[in-house]
């Protein structure tokens, strides 16, 4: 499995943009990067993934890095309710299509 | 769309009975199951790989005697902890994933506390 590195934790201005880096230099040519976040004691909340062009929806921008060795995941206003652990993946394509969560990064959103 | 709905969301139980939780797709069939624990301050731990009809595939480290998983229908898995002891309290989290495009969508449940007295 492709392995994610990320900065333990970030912290942004409320209204600013939130760039949080995420760093899967042994991804494999076929795996997508997604991003999810987890808000204390609930289940994890999809924001987006991809495989090697910028996407972008309603709630964040990705941007893979050509060699796709590293990717941002960009909150375009943070807001408060934003403050949570997001979590970059590398989806592995063998072994059942399975998520491995790493440690991920705490982003504090302040006032 | 893209709901999963894990029941209950919380439970407390006993040393030495078992706890059933269940995961239910509500508005797609899931091809396949996934099974997670979370203690504090920590990340979500895979736990198992569930298909409908056949046998759950466990992590490494994971006793599959004690973590039971049955996935009955394409919209239906559930976790039963067997003879529970205060070290299983923890967070499980249940996720069912579909194809989306060329790749997959993955939708989580909300959780499920455990606590073991």
């Amino acid at each position: 499995d492709a392995k994610t590195t990320q900065p333990t934790s970030m912290d942004c201005a409320e209204g600013r943009a939130a760039n949080l880096p995420c760093n899967h230099s042994t991804i494999s040519g076929n795996e997508y990067v997604y991003w999810y976040r987890q808000i204390h004691s609930q289940g994890p909340q999809y924001i987006i993934h991809g495989l090697k062009n910028n996407e972008t929806n309603e709630m964040a921008s990705l941007i893979i890095t050509e060699d796709r060795k590293s990717s941002t995941l960009i909150l375009p206003h943070a807001t408060l309710r934003d403050t949570a652990v997001y979590y970059c993946i590398v989806r592995s394509t063998q072994y059942g299509n399975k998520l491995v969560f790493g440690a991920g990064t705490i982003l504090r959103v302040k006032s | 769309g893209a709901v999963v709905s894990q029941h209950p969301s919380r439970v407390i139980c006993k040393s030495g009975t078992s706890v059933k939780i269940e995961c239910r797709s509500l508005d797609f069939q899931a091809t396949t199951m996934f099974w997670y624990r979370q203690f504090p301050k920590q990340s979500l731990m895979l736990m198992a790989t569930s298909n409908e009809g056949s046998k759950a595939t466990y992590e490494q480290g994971v006793e599959k005697d004690k973590f039971l998983i049955n996935h009955a229908s394409l919209t239906l898995s559930t976790l039963t902890v067997t003879s529970a002891h205060p070290e299983d309290s923890s967070f499980y989290i249940c996720s069912a994933t579909r194809p989306q495009g060329r790749s997959y969508g993955y939708t989580f449940g909300s959780g499920t506390r455990l606590t073991v007295v």
